[in-house]
Parts: structure tokens; C-alpha cells; sequence
């Protein structure tokens, strides 16, 4: 079955515990991306990855990191998290960076919260 | 800049009470316009791809159309299960391939 996985789906942390958000996909997908999604403010890019060893910031990139050193995994990292980046987030995969890049396949996503 | 304004932020009605949404865009050169699906609690989930405008796609009741300045996505005589969030996103020919979302319209279907 085609999916895209994240973990973990629900996590409470405190203020600058480093955290991971693992992201992985079994479509052979080339293009992957991170979304948080808040209220009143709907989806918003944080990273995205066009294929492996490429990485390129979103609309809101501060406080994350990502890599990728796989094509099917696309990690999300928290070094420091703050209250702030409580939400809940997003990972997707399309086939192609180039063609059809809209037509994402996202998982089921993760809730953070960071007191 | 990219922008989607979706409206209304919400719509209730009737089972078999046909409407339409709307999904008006600002883009430099579109490279396409996308239409999703989101369940509470779960992930965005892919519909429609329009490019040009004129272009239109059905699946179902759901049938999505496309002019220069908006898209709008009609339901036809919708079922209680077509009940979810629509979210519209665009493709700008300067954006890097950044899709821009709307805010989303909260569609209830009443039995």
C-alpha cells in the first residue's frame, strides 16, 4: 500500500528538548515536504526536498532542520524546541519535483506540543 | 507573492442541496492549481489538478473549474460523507515549486 509514515503521531515535549519527526514514503518518490498546520493560519512550507542530498527552505524554516540522505526518508528536526512550534505537522511525497509537484500523498501527521 | 483566499470559511447543507466553492487566486504564471480533501484529524488528501483556464475534472459529485482569477469546486447533490475541509493551493511560475494553501472551507453535509 502506497503511504507515507510519520512518527511519533502525538508527542509532548518540554522547551529545548531536541526531538525528531521521522518521515518516510514507499512510492520512490523524488520530492518531499514539511507542513505545519495552525489555525486560522492553514498549511505553511517549513522545508522541502527535491531529491536526495537537496534540501530548500519554505515559508517559515526557523527553529527546523532537515536532511536527506535517503530517498525515502525526510526527517524532521526540532534542536530547540519553543511553545511556538506546537502544531501539528505534515510530511508529503510526489513522484516528480519537476512535473506535478502539487499532487502530493501527505501522512498522517504529527501533533507536537512543547510546554 | 502567491496567494488563495477560499470562501466561505464555512458551508452547512442539506443532503442533496448542490452548492459551489470558491478559490480565488493571485499567482505570477500558474503552473497549476490543486484541490484537496481533509478529513478531521487526518492528511490532506489529493483531488484535482487544473492547469489552464477553461479546464475542468470530475470525480463523483465533485466537479472543479478554472478561470484566470478563480476555481470553484461544485458539489452536486452531496452525501453527509462528502462532509470534510476543501483546501485549494496553487503553483506560481516564480515560486520553486512552493504550493501556496488556502485557509480552507469547512463543508458540512446535514442527512
Amino acid at each position: 500500500e502506497a503511504q507515507v509514515t510519520q512518527n511519533p503521531r502525538y508527542l509532548i515535549t518540554v522547551t529545548g528538548k531536541k526531538l525528531t519527526v521521522t518521515c518516510s514514503q514507499n512510492m520512490n518518490h523524488e520530492y518531499m515536504s514539511w507542513y505545519r498546520q495552525d489555525p486560522g493560519l492553514g498549511l505553511r512550507q517549513i522545508y522541502y526536498s527535491m531529491n536526495v542530498e537537496v534540501t530548500d527552505k519554505g515559508d517559515v524554516p526557523e527553529g527546523y532542520k532537515v536532511s536527506r540522505k535517503e530517498k525515502r526518508n525526510f526527517p524532521l528536526i526540532l534542536e530547540s524546541p519553543s511553545p511556538n512550534q506546537t502544531s501539528l505537522y505534515f510530511c508529503a511525497s510526489s513522484l516528480s519535483g519537476q512535473v506535478n509537484t502539487g499532487e502530493l500523498f501527505f501522512g498522517e501527521g504529527s501533533r507536537l506540543t512543547v510546554l | 507573492e502567491d496567494q488563495v483566499t477560499q470562501s466561505p470559511e464555512a458551508l452547512r447543507l442539506q443532503e442533496g442541496e448542490s452548492s459551489s466553492l470558491n478559490c480565488s487566486y493571485t499567482v505570477s504564471g500558474l503552473r497549476g492549481l490543486f484541490w484537496y480533501r481533509q478529513d478531521p484529524g487526518k492528511g490532506p488528501e489529493f483531488l484535482f489538478t487544473l492547469y489552464s483556464a477553461g479546464e475542468e475534472k470530475e470525480k463523483e459529485r465533485l466537479k472543479a473549474t478554472l478561470t484566470k482569477k478563480e476555481s470553484f469546486l461544485h458539489i452536486t447533490a452531496p452525501k453527509p460523507e462528502d462532509s470534510a475541509t476543501y483546501l485549494c493551493a496553487v503553483q506560481g511560475g516564480s515560486s520553486n515549486y512552493k504550493l501556496t494553501f488556502g485557509k480552507g472551507t469547512l463543508l458540512t453535509v446535514n442527512p
